[in-house]
């Protein structure tokens, strides 16, 4: 596609429910990141993939948190048994090779808030 | 632990003037530093990458400095326009794969 998408952007859910977002990367970039931006405060590292393998997943702040991503393409994130302190914006952003002087593309982020 | 503070966390300015946003950072073993973009409800955009080897990167009126052994870059925006108010993040792209994040300047420009 012409940028990163993610969906859904905005999502509304209960204390304790599993949510999943979706991000598109940009076609043919095979480096994905998460990111996670709460309230008031910087964007925090979760994951990061080289196509389909994650080889830095030290940002994920608990078991709670799992991504994949499959076809070296789309990458979804699953929080389970959501807490309000997961409440933030959830940010993708691909690059071509992960190259450490790739400029990153973002995605418009989903907004999770928890109830 | 590479941290990246900004300064100042707000800044409004009348249009037409030029401005300075300072970014600093703890750890001087960097691979690039990146300013970005972010308009409200928006994503990121890249504005400027420069890689540690490099003092400086220009596009039209926007001009980034690095100054590695110090940890600190600026990034100077000429004859500010309306259309440049928006939040302003710094960020440094570290050993492996992590690009760390300032909190960001959040930039008003009146007309």
């Amino acid at each position: 596609g012409a940028g990163v998408s993610q969906s859904p952007s905005n999502k509304v859910t209960e204390k304790g429910k599993d949510v999943e977002l979706r991000c598109d990367p940009i076609s043919g970039h095979t480096a994905l990141y998460w990111y996670r931006q709460s309230l008031g405060q910087g964007l925090e590292f979760l994951i990061y993939f080289q196509g389909n393998s994650a080889p830095d997943k030290s940002g994920l702040p608990s078991d709670r948190f799992s991504a994949e991503r499959t076809g070296g393409s789309v990458s979804t994130l699953t929080i389970q048994r959501t807490q309000q302190e997961d409440s933030a914006v959830y940010l993708c952003a691909s690059s071509l090779f992960g190259d450490k002087n790739e400029k990153l593309f973002f995605g418009s982020g989903t907004q999770l808030s928890v109830l | 632990k590479q941290e990246v503070t900004q300064i100042p966390a707000a800044l409004s300015v009348p249009e037409g003037e030029n401005l300075v946003l300072n970014c600093s950072f703890t750890d001087s073993a960097i691979y690039n530093l990146q300013w970005f973009r972010q308009d409200p409800g928006k994503g990121l955009t890249s504005l400027l990458l420069i890689q540690s080897s490099q003092r400086e990167q220009t596009s039209g009126r926007l001009n980034a400095s690095l100054d590695k052994s110090s940890g600190r870059s600026t990034l100077y925006i000429a004859a500010s326009q309306p259309g440049d108010s928006a939040t302003y993040l710094c960020a440094v792209r570290t050993g492996g794969f992590k690009t760390i994040f300032g909190a960001g300047t959040r930039l008003f420009v009146k007309a």
